[in-house]
């Protein structure tokens, strides 16, 4: 049972314009959502997170949109750059005594120069 | 700071043979977490140490299966009579486990096997 969904596998976008990445979930009891990217060979490294009980938080060129009646959250990477190619994971927190993490299957990211 | 470490990177070993990786994640960190990735997939939650207290283990962690956190330091995950499944990447994570807000996990770099 997939509780996380990230339904596109990839996404390529020219450089400077907008990345929309998109996820969805099944479970009602997640409090947090997060944001990862991976590069290859590296480890996921934590990118944004959002509380259930916000819509949007803003980082930088990020921002995280929740709609929680849609159970759908967005990553918007604005203005795109080369740099940001990676596998983007969403990802939500079951609220445990130990901050247990349930992950999508990842958006593979391009940014064209 | 170095961040979290794996060794070795790469494993490759026969069906049948018993494998141990070893995790050092950050040394302030009480939390650490081990994880498994396949291709395609996200990293999937194995089990997690407070400090040398393993407090939860997934039930994908078949009795093959034993992790460690001697003095809640590093950590070992051992997989005893490996099988062909069970290739995939081994990913560690530590958190400082402080906080009402999901704390970072930070991951290391992982840990491939290989089993032919």
């Amino acid at each position: 049972d997939q509780q996380v969904k990230q339904n596109s596998p990839s996404l390529s976008v020219q450089e400077g314009r907008i990345s929309i990445l998109n996820c969805d979930y099944t479970n009602s009891m997640f409090d947090y959502f997060l944001w990862y990217k991976k590069y290859p060979a590296e480890g996921p490294t934590f990118l944004i997170s959002i509380s259930s009980i916000k819509d949007k938080n803003e980082d930088g060129r990020f921002t995280v949109f929740l709609n929680k009646s849609a159970k759908h959250l967005s990553l918007h990477i604005v203005p795109s750059q080369p740099g940001d190619s990676a596998v983007y994971f969403c990802a939500a927190r079951v609220k445990t005594s130990y901050d247990k993490v349930i992950f999508g299957p990842g958006t593979s990211l391009s940014v064209i120069p | 700071d170095t961040g979290v470490s794996q060794d070795p990177r790469h494993k490759i070993t026969k069906r049948g043979q018993n494998v141990t990786f070893r995790c050092d994640p950050i040394s302030e960190h009480n939390r650490l977490y081990w994880y498994r990735q396949t291709l395609g997939q996200g990293p999937e939650f194995l089990t997690y140490f407070q400090n040398e207290a393993q407090l939860e283990k997934s039930r994908l962690l078949s009795d093959r299966f034993s992790a460690e956190r001697p003095k809640g330091s590093f950590s070992t995950l051992e997989i005893q009579r490996t099988e062909q499944g069970d290739s995939a990447m081994y990913l560690c994570a530590s958190s400082p486990g402080a906080g009402e807000a999901p704390n970072e996990q930070y991951f290391g770099p992982g840990t491939r096997l290989t089993v032919t």
